[in-house]
């Protein structure tokens, strides 16, 4: 029972345009939410979060929106670069002892010059 | 760098043996993670340590698995009689005990089982 998804397994995206990578959860019970990007042959690197007291967060080119009644959280990158280039992993977890993380199979994002 | 760091980065080995990776985290952070990816999946939680006690260790997929961390530190993943279906990307990562789950990975070791 896969309790983080995200269905698009790879997006293409322009430079300079939009990308819109999206997540759907199943767990009520999660109440933080985090996006990591991962290159190949390399770890995870943490992105941006958020809370569910929240539901926008931004970091720079970077924009995280939670609709907690959806269960659905998206990652806008605005402008995409080719830089952006890699996977993109969406998480998510309770704020229980453990802060284990629950990870979508991640999307592969492409940024074409 | 400060960072998570992992060996080996590659790990070769021949079905049914025993096979140790290992993990450093980034110093002062409390809290230790285990997880792995296979091919085409998502990041697999295994294990969690806070100190040097595991309070979870639900991801464990078999009784061949074991974990263990010394001194509030280094962590040792071990892999006995490993399978084929072993073979997959073991991600480490640490955090600061309470800052939400803002985990700090290292750059994996990527283990084939022939």
């Amino acid at each position: 029972d896969q309790q983080v998804k995200q269905n698009s397994p790879s997006l293409s995206v322009q430079e300079g345009r939009i990308s819109i990578l999206n997540c759907d959860y199943t767990n009520s019970m999660f109440d933080y939410f985090l996006w990591y990007k991962k290159y190949p042959a390399e770890g995870p690197t943490f992105l941006i979060s958020i809370s569910s007291i929240k539901d926008k967060n931004e970091d720079g080119r970077f924009t995280v929106f939670l609709n907690k009644s959806a269960k659905h959280l998206s990652l806008h990158i605005v402008p995409s670069q080719p830089g952006d280039s890699a996977v993109y992993f969406c998480a998510a977890g309770t704020g229980g002892a453990t802060n284990k993380l629950i990870f979508g199979t991640g999307t592969l994002l492409a940024v074409q010059p | 760098g400060a960072g998570v760091s992992q060996s080996p980065s590659n790990k070769v080995t021949e079905k049914g043996k025993d096979v140790e990776l290992r993990c450093d985290p980034i110093s002062g952070h409390t809290a230790l993670y285990w997880y792995r990816q296979s091919l085409g999946q998502g990041l697999e939680f295994l294990i969690y340590f806070q100190g040097n006690s595991a309070p979870d260790k639900s991801g464990l997929p078999s009784d061949r698995f074991s974990a263990e961390r010394t001194g509030g530190s280094v962590s040792t993943l071990t892999i006995q009689r490993t399978q084929q279906e072993d073979s997959a990307v073991y991600l480490c990562a640490s955090s600061v005990y309470g800052t939400g789950g803002t985990q700090y990975f290292g750059p994996g070791t990527r283990l084939l089982v022939l």
